[in-house]
């Protein structure tokens, strides 16, 4: 199957800052990428969808400033957590959908761990 | 808002029994899949079901689906100390372009 990668694996802030995740497709180009929240011990919440060269369609709940999202190429998108505070200490995991070769299958990142102080 | 709810919502059993997990959703569905995550780790994709099949195999994996009843089993057989992770089901109710939902998961510890 193909193969997605997150950077970073973990990161540590300090309350305030900015943090970028990135999610890069590395053998296929991705129409569309997924990103997903997972506090420990629960399930992975769907945040937003982003097509390439156009505006990620965030859920209900999810503030769109404070998460950055941006897919710029069809192998590229980066999540920014803009201001993190505590609360945004999770897992983020990235998935990515090519529609032709791949049939539509997701493929997931490893997850990038964040942990704001 | 979660769509599919497993149970039980943990499971220890002994290394070389079967395992089974439920997953119901709410819904209708394109197709149901199954995922493993280990601690702290991505996901594995383990198998999709498509709406109009009842029942598949790959390996020691079964999964079945009940679409009147909205609801799947996966079905581990011979169990491993390997298979020990949290396994999820989701679902797809777009034409492909949606992201998948995901129920709240089922964590298998398997004793050796």
């Amino acid at each position: 199957g193909a193969v997605v990668s997150q950077h970073p694996s973990w990161v540590i802030c300090k309350s305030g800052t900015s943090v970028k995740i990135e999610c890069r497709s590395l053998d296929f180009q991705a129409t569309t990428m997924f990103w997903y929240r997972q506090f420990p011990k629960q399930s992975l919440m769907l945040m937003a969808t982003s097509n390439e060269g156009s505006k990620a369609t965030y859920e209900q709940g999810v503030e769109k400033d404070k998460f950055l999202i941006n897919h710029a190429s069809l192998t590229l998108s980066t999540l920014t957590v803009t201001s993190a505070h505590p609360e945004d200490s999770s897992f983020y995991i990235c998935s990515a959908r090519e529609l032709v070769v791949y049939a539509g299958e997701l493929f997931f990142g490893e997850g990038s761990r964040l942990t704001v102080l | 808002s979660q769509q599919g709810e497993e149970d039980p919502q943990a499971l220890s059993i002994q290394e070389g029994e079967n395992a089974t997990m439920n997953c119901s959703y709410k819904t209708s569905i394109n197709n149901l899949q199954w995922y493993r995550q280990n601690s702290g780790r991505g996901l594995v994709h383990l198998i999709l079901i498509r709406s109009n099949e009842r029942e598949k195999h790959s390996g020691r994996l079964r999964v079945t689906l009940d679409t009147s009843k909205k609801s799947s089993s996966l079905l581990i057989t011979a169990s491993r100390a390997a298979d020990t992770a949290s396994y999820f089901c989701a679902t797809a109710s777009g034409g492909g372009a949606d992201g998948l939902t995901f129920g709240k998961g089922t964590h298998l510890i398997i004793q050796p």
